[in-house]
């Protein structure tokens, strides 16, 4: 599985968007970007992930370059209750989760 | 759908001592998996099932054992708990193999003293 690499923390205000980064230098072509958010004492909340075309759902937006090595996750309108560590993580679609470690992720703030 | 569910929340053991944890899906996932976040940190996969009857390791399956005796439900057991098992454990279950849209449970608190 490709490393990834997100910083420690951000804080966004409530309302404007909050962007996410992520690096994933060594992603292999078969490698999909998932994101993940854990709410504080809770288990984790899957988001959307994509293999290189822009993805959108509901809860947010996913940005992944060209050459594939980063990629964004978009919150558009970032509340209160998008408090929460967001994991970015990269991992060949169908294979079974013989080794599916989450990482340390990036704390997101909202602040009012 | 109650979704993904873990019995007990809490649950202090001795070492040496034995437990087993419960996760219970409504959703007909073919797909389950047990994970423990220590404090801090992200989640590791401990073992995982693709369907029932079937079990396979994770990435830190050591002094655990699990079962899939039916499709809605996967236990996890701790023969001999150590202080190393302290731990927040999390049961999730998914209807694609891999990382594809799991869903947690609120996982289970557990402290060995």
């Amino acid at each position: 599985d490709a490393k990834t690499t997100q910083p420690p923390s951000m804080d966004c205000a409530e309302g404007r968007a909050a962007n996410l980064p992520c690096n994933h230098s060594t992603i292999s072509g078969n490698e999909y970007v998932y994101w993940y958010r854990q709410i504080h004492s809770q288990g984790p909340q899957y988001i959307i992930h994509g293999l290189k075309n822009n993805e959108t759902n509901e809860m947010a937006s996913l940005i992944i370059t060209e050459d594939r090595k980063s990629s964004t996750l978009i919150l558009p309108h970032a509340t209160l209750r998008d408090t929460a560590v967001y994991y970015c993580i990269v991992r060949a679609h169908n294979t079974n989760a013989g080794k599916s470690t989450f990482g340390d992720g990036t704390t997101l703030t909202v602040k009012p | 759908n109650a979704g993904v569910t873990q019995t007990p929340k809490f649950r202090v053991l001795k070492t040496g001592q034995s437990m087993t944890l419960l996760c219970a899906q409504d959703m007909n996932h073919e797909y389950m998996y047990w994970y423990r976040q220590d404090p801090g940190m992200g989640l590791r996969l401990i073992h995982y099932s693709v369907g029932e009857g079937t079990t396979a390791k994770g990435e830190v399956p050591d002094g655990y054992n699990v079962s899939r005796l039916k499709k809605q439900n996967f236990l996890l057991g701790l023969e001999s708990a150590a202080p190393s098992q302290t731990s927040v454990y999390f049961c999730a279950s998914s209807r694609r193999r891999g990382l594809y849209e799991q869903y947690f449970g609120p996982g289970t608190r557990l402290t060995v003293t």
